[in-house]
């Protein structure tokens, strides 16, 4: 199974709403991560967990949190988002942060705030 | 400043032709991937290429990784409407922890 699941698909929320997104993955693998990613732009790099622990936060605002609760599953908490983070938002996994080059990613989550 | 400069940004062609995608760097990658992203959808890896001069190849796709690691080309033969969709470079940064995109290569094949 090479499969890393996002839920949900789809996404709308105005800009005072309490929302997560998911991640799961089933590889055994240890690092997860959360890109952000605009229309036809690469995707950016948001936080990385290894080992279920924050490795890496790229400067990110704290309305985006992440939460790792266990190594298959991946949180991203958003609250009082504004318009402009509005994006695809990915999950991906490696085996682990010495693998960072071979990553599995999610399908996405198609985020809109209203 | 670890950079990969990927051109050309856009390219629309029709079905059957042949194409390449350039991704370029001044700093030396262990390694470079190669994804491809459709609408909707989150990137799906390619290939890998670790050995300098490596060439790799995916049914109509080859992949070749420049003699001193700096970088790499992706060269589709006879392109298919199916072939349709983002290209992405990648590479570890130095810190070995994180990916490093390119802007991506946004291509249309029409039949």
């Amino acid at each position: 199974d090479t499969e890393v699941t996002q839920t949900p698909k789809h996404l709308v929320m105005g800009m005072t709403n309490k929302k997560s997104l998911k991640c799961e993955q089933h590889m055994g693998h240890r690092a997860m991560y959360w890109y952000k990613q605009k229309a036809k732009k690469p995707p950016e790099l948001m936080f990385v967990y290894s080992y279920e622990k924050l490795s890496i936060n790229e400067s990110v605002p704290s309305r985006f949190s992440p939460e790792c609760p266990n190594s298959s599953l991946l949180n991203l908490h958003l609250h009082a988002l504004q318009p402009e983070d509005s994006a695809l938002y990915l999950c991906a996994s490696s085996l682990d942060l010495g693998r960072s080059d071979e990553q599995y990613f999610g399908p996405g989550t198609r985020l809109t705030v209203t | 400043t670890q950079l990969l400069e990927q051109s050309p940004q856009f390219l629309s062609i029709q079905e059957g032709e042949n194409l390449t995608v350039y991704c370029n760097s001044s700093s030396v990658f262990s390694s470079l991937q190669w994804y491809r992203q459709e609408p909707g959808e989150g990137p799906v890896l390619l290939v890998t290429v670790v050995t300098g001069g490596e060439v790799k190849k995916l049914k109509r796709l080859t992949f070749q990784f420049g003699d001193a690691r700096k970088d790499s080309s992706l060269h589709i033969t006879a392109a298919q409407p199916g072939d349709t969709g983002l290209y992405l470079c990648a590479g570890v940064d130095q810190a070995g922890t994180a990916l490093i995109f390119g802007k991506g290569t946004t291509l249309s094949v029409s039949s």
